[in-house]
């Protein structure tokens, strides 16, 4: 199957500093990609959409100046989350879009990362 | 908008069968997956029903009901490392070309008991 990597898998930062995950698609190349935020015992909430070369679909409800996203080539997308404050702890995952000439495209999961903010 | 419902938590023994159900309201449905969470691991994908219809994939099958808005995962052979969270997740189209938007349910807490 196809590999999603991210980076780094856990973090903790001071309120008010920025961080910035990375999302790699390692044996594919992902023209879409998608980052969702989960928070404990929740469900993973689609916070926005990737495209390469364009920018990003924010889902309602999420900061596109505070959660910023750049898709610069077909293998990585970055978060980065800026002035961060400790109710933007949570679990970030993000995945890669595989579309296969056959017609077949399915999503593929990083395994995460875990944010806290002190 | 997309709204999922299935149940919070199950709770079943070790080598029983059990169905998580998921009821859905979607615009643009392309179908139905499933997918499996550990504590603090990332999604893991199960399965996915894109047509009316059982999906069989080794101790795990799923289910489809277009006309009703309604799938199952159904679980055989239960074994203590299946205890993890599973979500229903729905595919709804997307502006993107060829791309879709995964909603997921809120997820159903199962535990295995010897």
């Amino acid at each position: 199957g196809a590999v999603v990597s991210q980076h780094p898998s856990w973090v903790i930062c001071k309120s008010g500093t920025s961080v910035k995950i990375e999302c790699r698609s390692l044996d594919f190349q992902a023209t879409t990609m998608f980052w969702y935020r989960q928070f404990p015992k929740q469900s993973l909430m689609l916070m926005a959409t990737s495209n390469e070369g364009s920018k990003a679909t924010y889902e309602q409800g999420v900061e596109k100046d505070k959660f910023l996203i750049n898709h610069a080539s077909l293998t990585l997308s970055t978060l980065t989350v800026t002035s961060a404050h400790p109710e933007d702890s949570s679990f970030y995952i993000c995945s890669g879009l595989l579309m296969a000439s056959s017609g077949y495209n399915e999503q593929f999961f990083g395994p995460g990362t875990r944010l806290t903010v002190l | 908008g997309q709204s999922l419902e299935q149940p919070s938590e199950v709770t079943a023994v070790e080598g029983a069968i059990v169905q998580i159900n998921c009821t859905y309201q979607t615009s643009g449905f392309y179908g139905l997956s499933w997918y499996q969470q550990h504590d603090g691991g990332a999604p893991t994908f199960l399965s996915y029903n894109g047509l009316d219809g059982l999906e069989e994939t080794g101790r795990f099958s799923s289910f489809l009901s277009r006309s009703d808005s309604y799938g199952y995962l159904l679980l055989q052979e239960l074994q203590m490392k299946d205890s993890a969270s599973y979500f229903c997740a729905v595919r709804a189209s997307y502006s993107g070309a060829g791309s879709y938007q995964l909603t997921f349910g809120k997820g159903t807490k199962l535990s295995v008991i010897p």
